[in-house]
């Protein structure tokens, strides 16, 4: 039931580009995108639903095939800022509100 | 706006002692969800709340364990009996509600028990 996230580890330089994918062998009604340092908190990236709405609030977009029962997280022109552990939590019922995390991507980003 | 707060940051308990964890969710939110992490893991769901109502408990352990979310005050998850497998870092969340909307995660409680 967990979803899978590949890569489980990828390391950039400053600049480049990544892509983390999400996948998971249940229908899904959304995906939820955290990103996390060490030892803080999760910080909300982005929310994608069934049906194509999409929430986010960083220079940061995904994309979410239903049919595949996939999500991926695109970040471009990768800043520093931007290190940490990666997590898709998704939600398989409307309105469960209960989230399965993947178990992580770990993201380095080097000058 | 404040976050969502959590309290005690840190808490060292002896095994079977009761560990009580705290969770005040953002304004406006009546919504609260607790999750474990183990250390280098993912986050496990735990249990969802509403006020005064246990929505989805089936991350709980059966046993030791107990969540709430009165009409007044925080919500607390509560472990009775700790013990060393107990130790992990504790997150609350917190959403407004409306559906498959996004959740804000505290700062965390990290549970060590010796």
């Amino acid at each position: 039931q967990q979803p899978v996230q590949s890569p489980q580890a990828v390391i950039l330089r400053e600049g480049e580009d990544a892509v983390i994918n999400c996948s998971s062998s249940k229908a899904l009604y959304s995906v939820h995108w955290y990103r996390q340092k060490h030892g803080e908190a999760p910080v909300f990236l982005m929310i994608l639903l069934k049906g194509g709405e999409q929430k986010g609030h960083e220079k940061i977009s995904a994309s979410f095939n239903e049919k595949k029962q996939q999500s991926s997280l695109y970040l471009t022109a990768s800043q520093l800022s931007y290190s940490g552990t990666y997590f898709c939590g998704t939600e398989d019922v409307q309105g469960a509100q209960k989230l399965v995390f993947g178990q992580g991507t770990r993201l380095t980003i080097n000058p | 706006n404040a976050g969502v707060m959590q309290n005690p940051r840190h808490l060292v308990r002896r095994r079977g002692q009761e560990a009580r964890l705290r969770c005040s969710p953002m304004k406006g939110h009546s919504h609260v969800y607790w999750y474990r992490q183990l250390p280098e893991e993912g986050l496990k769901f735990m249990v969802y709340l509403q006020k005064e109502n246990i929505i989805d408990e089936s991350g709980m352990p059966k046993e030791r364990f107990s969540a709430e979310f009165p009409k007044e005050g925080p919500s607390i998850l509560r472990i009775q009996q700790v013990v060393r497998g107990d130790s992990a870092a504790y997150f609350c969340a917190s959403s407004p509600g409306r559906p498959s909307y996004e959740q804000y995660f505290g700062p965390g409680t990290r549970l060590t028990v010796t």
